[in-house]
């Protein structure tokens, strides 16, 4: 059964970079048939798709036109896991923030969620 | 301002049949198959009802089905019960720019 995991901070400062970590248990970060995805959620937003990272004949990343130019989606194969930085967070990036598995076009497996605020 | 549109709430009677709509454009709901739906009871992360725009996982009842028109996918559930009462986000594929895009959710009562 597959589980993500997740871990960092619930509170960022305005300006600073937001950082969370997932781990997974069950699959591999490296498989063929899944990607590997940061949604967030606040009640001004909804669920927003924020990026992925996944591995076909190489790594890609792609990410969300609306924070492409702050954030990075990384894997670490080492620990069997992928990370989220979104930096110069302002007010508005308070949420919820899932790490999802998306496989045969659905996300089928979420992370517990992390409620990071952005807050002096 | 999410990138489908959803009505903000439906209400329904146990027993009866609610429709959920999802509009978007050519460029995500109606260039590609690939519409799920998610229920959300509160403080609970979203679960899968419909994948594929029609596809049920296994596990969710058949009282569940999905289908699309042109750039509206929409999301019926049939004999409504009261564990049903919950919020519900459509999600479709838009493309290389933003693969994944989100509506604004749905609350639905159960009378």
């Amino acid at each position: 059964q597959v589980q993500l995991q997740q871990s960092g901070p619930g509170l960022v400062k305005p300006s600073q970079t937001l950082s969370l970590t997932c781990d997974i248990s069950g699959d591999s970060v490296s498989s063929n048939s899944a990607t590997w995805n940061w949604i967030r959620q606040s009640p001004s937003r909804g669920l927003e798709w924020l990026g992925r990272t996944y591995l076909t004949s190489k790594w890609y990343n792609e990410y969300a036109l609306s924070v492409k130019s702050r954030i990075t989606i990384k894997p670490d194969t080492s620990k069997n896991q992928f990370s989220l930085a979104l930096n110069s967070v302002t007010p508005e990036d308070t949420a919820v923030y899932y790490c999802v598995r998306e496989r045969n076009t659905f996300f089928d497996c979420w992370g517990q969620g992390t409620l990071v605020t952005v807050s002096s | 301002q999410s990138a489908l549109t959803q009505p903000r709430s439906v209400s329904g009677s146990p027993g009866q049949s609610v429709t959920i709509s999802c509009t978007g454009t050519s460029s995500d709901v109606g260039g590609h198959n690939y519409v799920s739906w998610y229920q959300q009871h509160p403080g609970k992360t979203p679960k899968v009802m419909i994948y594929g725009i029609t596809k049920r996982p296994s596990g969710v009842p058949d009282r569940f089905s999905g289908s699309k028109s042109a750039n509206t996918a929409s999301l019926t559930i049939s004999g409504l019960q009261g564990e049903d009462e919950a919020d519900y986000y459509c999600c479709s594929y838009a493309g290389s720019n933003t693969p994944w895009v989100f509506g604004g959710g749905t609350k639905l009562t159960v009378l």
